[in-house]
């Protein structure tokens, strides 16, 4: 059971847009905590893709986007390809636990 | 290049022990924090461990409390993490990830060392 909750599966044809949730609580999202995304390839280590809620690090395509509202996150894709057919994973703090949280984690699906 | 590389990972039976070593390059790892994090196979990333810049500080994942401990040397650029009382359940791929500021992403990964904990 994660701290942080994301929908297991999310799927989009290409070229749609599709967004991710990522639902956390007052001691961590709610508290004021920054959320940072990441991307994951099967057998690979995960790559940042958004940090500080709604920043792209260099070479980042801005089809790739993030907001945070309440106890809330989100990331959103748009213009969906099929290399972007991966595992996503939101990352916070939660000071309750001292410590960094992840959400499980989505599999998103290019149709 | 700016890389982090794990090393340490094996086959080791319950209870025992295991080093992990996260030697960096391409950056001095003295202005950073370090975390570690895991991730047992086909399931998410967990959180395990953090050290600050200067190594007086350290944190753990309630999982591993008691059991892990983190350290790093600066002089060889180098994060550790000594794993005790090992269980089937830390079977895990074991990243290691630099940190730049307090409560920020995860910006630089290592590719990960498989530990597998097993009769």
């Amino acid at each position: 059971q994660s701290v942080l909750t994301q929908p297991p599966s999310v799927s989009g044809a290409p070229g749609q847009r599709v967004s991710i949730s990522c639902t956390g609580s007052s001691s961590n999202i709610g508290a004021g905590y920054d959320v940072h995304w990441y991307q994951q390839f099967p057998g690979t280590a995960p790559k940042l893709l958004i940090y500080g809620n709604n920043n792209r690090p260099s070479g980042v395509p801005d089809r790739f986007s993030g907001s945070k509202s309440g106890t809330s996150a989100s990331l959103a894709i748009t213009g969906l390809q099929a290399e972007d057919e991966a595992d996503y994973y939101c990352h916070s703090y939660d000071y309750s636990l001292s410590g960094r949280v992840f959400g499980g984690g989505t599999k998103l699906t290019v149709l | 290049e700016v890389q982090l590389v794990e090393s340490g990972g094996g086959l080791v039976q319950p209870g025992g022990s295991l080093r992990l070593s996260c030697a960096a390059s391409g950056f001095t790892i003295r202005s950073y924090g370090m975390h570690w994090v895991r991730q047992a196979p086909g399931t998410g990333l967990e959180y395990v461990s953090a050290i600050n810049s200067n190594g007086d500080r350290t944190f753990y994942g309630n999982s591993v409390k008691g059991r892990f401990t983190i350290s790093r040397d600066n002089s060889k650029n180098t994060v550790y993490l000594q794993m005790g009382s090992l269980r089937p359940e830390d079977t895990a791929v074991y990243f290691c990830a630099r940190v730049g500021v307090t409560y920020g992403p995860y910006e630089l990964w290592g590719q990960g060392t498989l530990v597998t904990v097993s009769s």
